[in-house]
């Protein structure tokens, strides 16, 4: 079954650093998004991206956050300076199209710790 | 904005039927989704009711009434394996039709 790829599946960086994290998404797939769960908590989206281009960011995702397509298959998320309350699960999905009939497929995620 | 109430925690038998309730608040609402979330890993889609009624998909069971801004999930013949975290997610028009979560029910299956 076609899955979504995430790497790395653990990150611990030090406050005021730049992180990549990486996504893989369906290959057919044309939508693709971040969302991020603090530990013990609920899941919050953060952006989708559809076109080579963002189509809907919360208010979570601010400046410092940006998201990029750099080749066919790859789909970045990266936090500029990292803060301490960026520490959480970053989860990245994607769908075949807007519609959600069938859902989104969802990564394992990376598990990012700011120290 | 958006607000999703699910209850925090249920416990039930292996074998029994358990209902999770979701109630939502939203100004531009499409439809409502349920996932699954063992422990550690991601969620996994359940299902999706943009009409009112009962989508039924084997075990499980996924109701929805937009006049009361209220929908359940149902789960039957429960087994150890459906002990999880259950999110409700509204799509939402505010949110350009993407996801917003609920806070989630954790489900304990006991033998």
């Amino acid at each position: 079954e076609p899955e979504v790829t995430q790497t790395p599946s653990h990150q611990v960086t030090q406050m005021g650093q730049e992180v990549i994290l990486r996504c893989v998404p369906i290959s057919n797939h044309l939508y693709f998004y971040w969302y991020r769960q603090i530990l013990g908590q609920k899941v919050e989206f953060l952006v989708s991206f559809y076109n080579n281009e963002i189509s809907e960011k919360s208010e979570i995702f601010d400046d410092q956050f940006s998201v990029e397509r750099p080749d066919g298959s790859n789909f970045t998320l990266k936090i500029r300076s990292t803060k301490l309350e960026d520490s959480a699960m970053y989860f990245c999905a994607s769908s075949e199209e807007g519609s959600s009939n069938y859902g989104y497929t969802f990564g394992s995620g990376t598990r990012l710790t700011v120290v | 904005g958006q607000s999703l109430e699910q209850p925090s925690e249920v416990t039930a038998v292996e074998g029994a039927i358990v209902q999770i309730n979701c109630t939502y608040q939203t100004s531009g609402f499409y439809g409502l989704s349920w996932y699954q979330q063992h422990d550690g890993g991601a969620p996994t889609f359940l299902s999706y009711n943009a009409l009112d009624g009962l989508e039924e998909t084997g075990r499980f069971s996924s109701f929805l009434s937009r006049s009361d801004s209220y929908g359940y999930l149902l789960l039957q013949e429960l087994q150890m394996k459906d002990s999880a975290s259950y999110f409700c997610a509204v799509r939402d028009r505010d949110y350009g039709q993407n996801f917003v979560f609920g806070p989630g029910t954790r489900l304990s299956v006991l033998p």
